[in-house]
């Protein structure tokens, strides 16, 4: 079975760029979420999709943060404009409706904003 | 809210000798908590968890951990470090309250030396 796909592995962009990550969950997993690790932290949820419909997104900057989940399958997570800050791993997890909350991971896209 | 506590940032064994990783956790129900590892520039992989039942869980590459209500506590062992097992350990616990999401400690940077 193939893991959570993630993309690009490594960005780099300067301040006020723009940045968009794409994600493939496991097949036939209808729960994917999208987390903020910066370095020395532990993950943070930013938004969550069951099928293509938004379950939790309180703690997305919706100022500057976007998501979708077109089909219910791959999701994409944009940042614009992109701030300092927002350098962090930035970590796509799936699970089926029957995984116990198990969540897999993905490998993670590594953002820095210089 | 639920939340984790991970003691100690980083952790430093010799090969061999017990790993201990420690984790509490708050909640005002019944928790479901979680060890994940994350190797360099790796996701997330799942250890083990803690749902209902047996409190004491085994889990993958010989981590164990024990459920404790009484101390609020879920650390992870492991009687014999081997190499392989340096790496960021992750304890967490899913949030009941509205969407069902993984809040994470800040981990714990686990050395082992030759």
């Amino acid at each position: 079975e193939a893991g959570v796909a993630q993309s690009p592995r490594y960005k780099i962009i300067e301040k006020r760029q723009s940045v968009a990550f794409w994600c493939n969950p496991i097949s036939g997993h209808a729960t994917l979420y999208w987390y903020q690790q910066i370095l020395g932290q532990g993950p943070k949820l930013l938004i969550q999709f069951q099928n293509n419909g938004v379950v939790d997104d309180s703690q997305l900057p919706k100022d500057r943060f976007s998501a979708e989940r077109l089909k219910g399958v791959d999701s994409t997570l944009k940042i614009q404009p992109a701030k300092l800050e927002d350098s962090a791993v930035y970590l796509c997890a799936s699970t089926s409706l029957a995984g116990l909350y198990e969540q897999y991971f993905g490998p993670g896209t590594r953002l820095t904003v210089t | 809210a639920q939340s984790v506590t991970q003691l100690g940032s980083h952790v430093s064994v010799s090969e061999g000798a017990l790993v201990l990783l420690r984790c509490n956790y708050s909640s005002s129900v019944p928790p479901y908590l979680f060890w994940y590892v994350q190797y360099p520039n790796q996701g997330l992989q799942l250890l083990l968890k803690y749902t209902t039942g047996a409190t004491l869980v085994k889990g993958i590459n010989g981590f164990e951990a024990e459920f404790k209500k009484s101390e609020t506590s879920f650390h992870l062992t492991k009687p014999s470090a081997h190499m392989s097992d340096a790496a960021e350990y992750f304890c967490a616990v899913i949030n009941f309250q509205g969407a069902q999401k993984l809040v994470f400690g800040q981990g714990t940077r686990l050395t082992i030396n030759p």
